[in-house]
């Protein structure tokens, strides 16, 4: 069953660093979502990527973040001035012909900064 | 502001029992729920979704109810298995836009 994957797994990097967490979503799929986690509170939904281009983006989604489709399989996310409450982890979802209401989800990138 | 969120953070149920799980919303525009389930160290889990017209849906021993009249939905896992055992999250998004929010999650836990 295709499923969505994630590198690095784990991902330590210094206050101030610029990160790049990377996906690599279900091949047919249309829609990208980046979402994060805190430790032991609920997901977060970061924003959402459609034909090329951000289609929403919530309040955590700010000027330090970006995301691309560099190529026609990866979907990454970038940090720019990683700050310590960035610690979390990081998942990627796709979406296909269902829509965004049924998304799949990848193990997580889990960022620590120190 | 407008929110999504659930009862009861635990849930402990015997295996072989069925379990329900609820959430609170307060988003009378949102037009569909979804649940997920997420087991230790890996992502989020889709389980069944339904949309705001309707009131009940059935999948594989899940069940999801939706009470508009006062933004309640639950989810119902018949003869509950070790297997179940996982946080639980309800998400609600709208019609016309891509941005799901989730609740807090209710961990349930089966014991055998």
């Amino acid at each position: 069953e295709p499923e969505v994957t994630q590198t690095p797994s784990h991902q330590v990097t210094q206050m101030g660093q610029e990160v790049i967490l990377r996906c690599v979503p279900i091949s047919n799929h249309l829609y990208f979502y980046w979402y994060r986690q805190i430790l032991g509170q609920k997901v977060e939904f970061l924003v959402s990527f459609y034909n090329n281009e951000i289609s929403e983006k919530s309040e955590i989604f700010d000027d330090q973040f970006s995301v691309e489709r560099p190529d026609g399989s990866n979907f990454t996310l970038k940090i720019r001035s990683t700050k310590l409450e960035d610690s979390a982890m990081y998942f990627c979802a796709s979406s296909g012909w269902r829509g965004p209401n049924e998304q799949y989800f990848g193990p997580g990138t889990r960022l620590t900064v120190t | 502001g407008e929110s999504v969120g659930l009862h009861l953070p635990t849930l402990s149920v015997q295996e072989g029992d069925n379990s329900i799980i609820n959430c609170a919303y307060s988003n009378s525009a949102s037009d569909y729920f979804i649940w997920y389930k997420q087991e230790s160290g890996k992502g989020p889990q889709f389980i069944i979704d339904i949309r705001s017209n309707m009131d009940k849906r059935q999948g594989q021993r899940v069940t999801v109810l939706l009470n508009k009249t006062v933004k309640h939905l639950s989810l119902q896992i018949a003869a509950t298995q070790p297997g179940d055992s996982a946080v639980y999250f309800c998400a609600e998004m709208g019609y016309n836009n891509n941005d799901m929010r989730f609740g807090a999650g209710t961990r349930l836990t089966v014991k055998p």
